[in-house]
């Protein structure tokens, strides 16, 4: 699959700060996901991009799909302790079903 | 409604012996895969298959591993004889129909550990 760079690959802020983490490829994809894994867990679905450009959010979750088709980022406003954990970007290229992972964002906040 | 439900959440085995992975999709999803998870090499594809059938096994590391569907709400993942280095998370993630979304969900994984 496409080598996905996903950066940073850990942060370790204050409850309340902002977030940013992205994702760059060296291909075009036509879709975007982020998604969030919990100690012990699946990786649990966060936004999915669809069109370049897009920007959508998810309550304190903001996720854009890069004009150029081949990056993302994802921001987190106001972060809280519940939102620990890793976090991956993946993609999927045109006519593609496999997701192309990065390899996450290690997220740690303190109270 | 209820995600995918994999089964078991953890498996010790001894180097040799079979493992029997298994998974439950969502109801109504016709696209299912399987994915290994480990530090080093991260979330890799194993297998996918759409409506029970195989599409793309190009990631089943070697002929030790072995995957079926034989109906829209259940899958297996085998592995005989297992080995310490297929020690990892595998997880099933499903799909719903059609061409337009991308959106897979997972299930919470089978940790495996060989020793």
């Amino acid at each position: 699959g496409q080598q996905l760079n996903q950066s940073p690959q850990s942060m370790f802020i204050q409850e309340g700060e902002d977030v940013s983490m992205n994702c760059t490829s060296s291909s075009i994809f036509n879709t975007w996901l982020w998604y969030k894994q919990d100690p012990g867990e699946g990786p649990v679905l966060l936004i999915a991009l669809y069109k370049a450009g897009e920007l959508t959010s998810n309550g304190r979750l903001t996720a854009q799909f890069g004009i150029t088709r081949k990056d993302s980022f994802l921001n987190i406003s106001a972060s809280i302790p519940s939102d620990v954990g890793i976090y991956f970007c993946a993609g999927i290229s045109n006519s593609g079903y496999a997701l192309n992972f990065g390899k996450g964002t290690s997220l740690l906040v303190t109270p | 409604d209820a995600g995918v439900i994999q089964s078991p959440r953890h498996e010790v085995t001894e180097m040799g012996q079979e493992v029997t992975l298994r998974c439950k999709p969502i109801s109504g999803h016709n696209s299912l895969f399987w994915y290994r998870q480990t530090m080093m090499r991260g979330l890799e594809l194993l297998i996918y298959f759409n409506n029970n059938v195989p599409i793309d096994d190009s990631g089943m590391p070697e002929d030790r591993f072995s995957a079926k569907m034989p109906n829209a709400s259940f899958s297996t993942l085998k592995i005989q004889p297992s080995e310490p280095r297929d020690s990892a998370v595998y997880f099933c993630a499903s799909r719903i129909p059609g061409g337009t979304y991308n959106e897979q969900f997972f299930g919470p994984g089978t940790r495996l550990t060989v020793l």
